[in-house]
């Protein structure tokens, strides 16, 4: 049973290029949460998913970012033209659903760096 | 946005003694508390968590005080090791709503 897969594992882009980081939730998991994590920081929220649904993009910066969902395939975090400060870890995790006693489960992440 | 503190930032403890970590919340309507355990390179993993409804949960040498009153709560890892040395981040969340984290903890656990 495979936990969540995120990939690449490490990316590395050039200013003003755009970044796509892939996220496949646990099987049977249909909700997908991404976080981004700064060195030292901790774990700040941006999008909450549902399949071909966004419930919550209230930590999305308005410009730039995006994140999908479809019916099929994999969840998508894009960053297009990205610039130094998008260095950061990023995170999915998925639940079953929502509600008490459903926790997250996370992948181990994207490591994007910027130059 | 919703604030969850956690404190200290870091923390060195000895082999055999007892880490505890702290958090406070501000909103009263959070109803899940987990604590999630992250090692360098990887993602965070659910460690254990706790709902309002009740004041303690152990599992093993892991247990979470909840103290409703005072909006705190607080995880002790009891007869540390080696092994525990990670940063450790709490969390809420409100029924359906995301899960918002702490500022982590990091943890090591000296010979």
């Amino acid at each position: 049973n495979a936990g969540v897969m995120q990939n690449p594992r490490h990316l590395v882009r050039r200013r003003g290029q755009e970044a796509r980081l892939r996220c496949s939730p646990m099987k049977g998991h249909s909700h997908v949460y991404w976080y981004r994590q700064l060195p030292e920081e901790g774990l700040k929220f941006m999008v909450y998913l549902q399949k071909e649904n966004i419930i919550d993009e209230s930590g999305m910066p308005k410009e730039r970012f995006s994140a999908e969902f479809p019916k099929e395939g994999p969840s998508i975090l894009r960053i297009q033209q990205v610039v130094r400060g998008d260095s950061a870890a990023y995170f999915c995790a998925s639940s079953p659903r929502t509600g008490l006693g459903y926790g997250y489960t996370f992948g181990s992440g994207t490591r994007l760096t910027v130059v | 946005q919703q604030q969850v503190k956690q404190s200290p930032q870091s923390l060195i403890v000895q082999k055999g003694g007892i880490s505890i970590i702290n958090c406070a919340y501000e909103n009263t309507a959070f109803d899940y508390f987990p604590w999630y355990q992250q090692f360098p390179g990887k993602g965070p993993a659910l460690l254990i968590a706790i709902r309002p409804d009740v004041s303690e949960k152990k599992e093993g040498r892991f247990t979470i005080s909840f103290n409703k009153s005072a909006k705190q709560f607080s995880l002790h890892i009891m007869d540390s090791q080696p092994g525990d040395s990670a940063t450790y981040f709490c969390a809420s969340r409100r029924g359906n709503e995301k899960l918002t984290f702490g500022t982590g903890t990091r943890l090591t656990i000296i010979p």
